[in-house]
């Protein structure tokens, strides 16, 4: 079974840093991988998309990283803003259609 | 524009009285599934179906029903719903694994508060 894990579990920046966001799943056989944030209350947005193929994908401020061979990602963040505030989520897409999610890292991000 | 749609967003009822919250997706995925989500304990899975007429139990799967007579909805039933119910409910969707349309995707959530 895929098992997650997010680190840090929380994050709090004044406004500018740029944010290094870690994840790990233990089964390496996966197709891709997908970032979501979340707002408090709120529907789960994806952020970034990244095939297999890939070792990174980048949106605006925002670049993901994937090691598959040892089973990680990293979601940087760049000059971060206050609207970044949310928890950040990722998904590995394997086989087994069932989501395994992690805690989550939640950002807070000071102005 | 791809997408998962659920309604009603918000919802509140009272304890027994029957309701459904549909859940439609345009992206001819096969796979869709159901998950609730409480503070502290993340989003769990409620039931899953690979495809029509075809449905599983996930974790959660106590007090309610699903259906898939279409490939694109996927209706969330509770028949005699009760407090222990109220949470945040996201109807969700997923291309063919390790396909080309291989993707992840969450209807808007459905806030559901059972009185």
């Amino acid at each position: 079974k895929q098992e997650v894990t997010q680190i840090p579990a929380a994050l709090s920046v004044p406004e500018g840093e740029n944010l290094v966001l870690n994840c790990s799943f233990t089964d390496s056989a996966i197709y891709n991988l997908q970032w979501f944030r979340q707002d408090p209350g709120k529907g789960l947005t994806s952020l970034l998309l990244i095939q297999s193929s890939q070792r990174e994908q980048t949106s605006g401020r925002l670049n993901a990283s994937l090691d598959k061979s040892s089973g990680r990602s990293t979601l940087y963040i760049a000059a971060s803003q206050p609207g970044d505030s949310a928890t950040y989520l990722c998904v590995p897409l394997g086989n087994d259609y069932k989501l395994s999610f992690g805690a989550g890292t939640t950002v807070t991000v000071r102005a | 524009e791809a997408q998962v749609t659920q309604n009603p967003r918000y919802l509140i009822t009272v304890t027994g009285k029957k309701l459904t919250v549909t859940c439609s997706q345009n992206m001819n995925h096969e796979y869709m599934s159901w998950y609730r989500q409480d503070p502290g304990l993340g989003l769990r899975q409620i039931y899953y179906s690979m495809n029509v007429e075809v449905t599983d139990k996930g974790d959660v799967p106590e007090g309610y029903k699903v259906s898939r007579k279409e490939k694109r909805n996927f209706p969330l039933i509770l028949e005699s719903p009760s407090p222990n119910q109220t949470s945040l409910y996201f109807c969700a969707s997923r291309g063919l694994a390790g396909g080309s349309g291989d993707e992840q995707f969450f209807g808007p959530g459905t806030r559901l508060t059972v009185l």
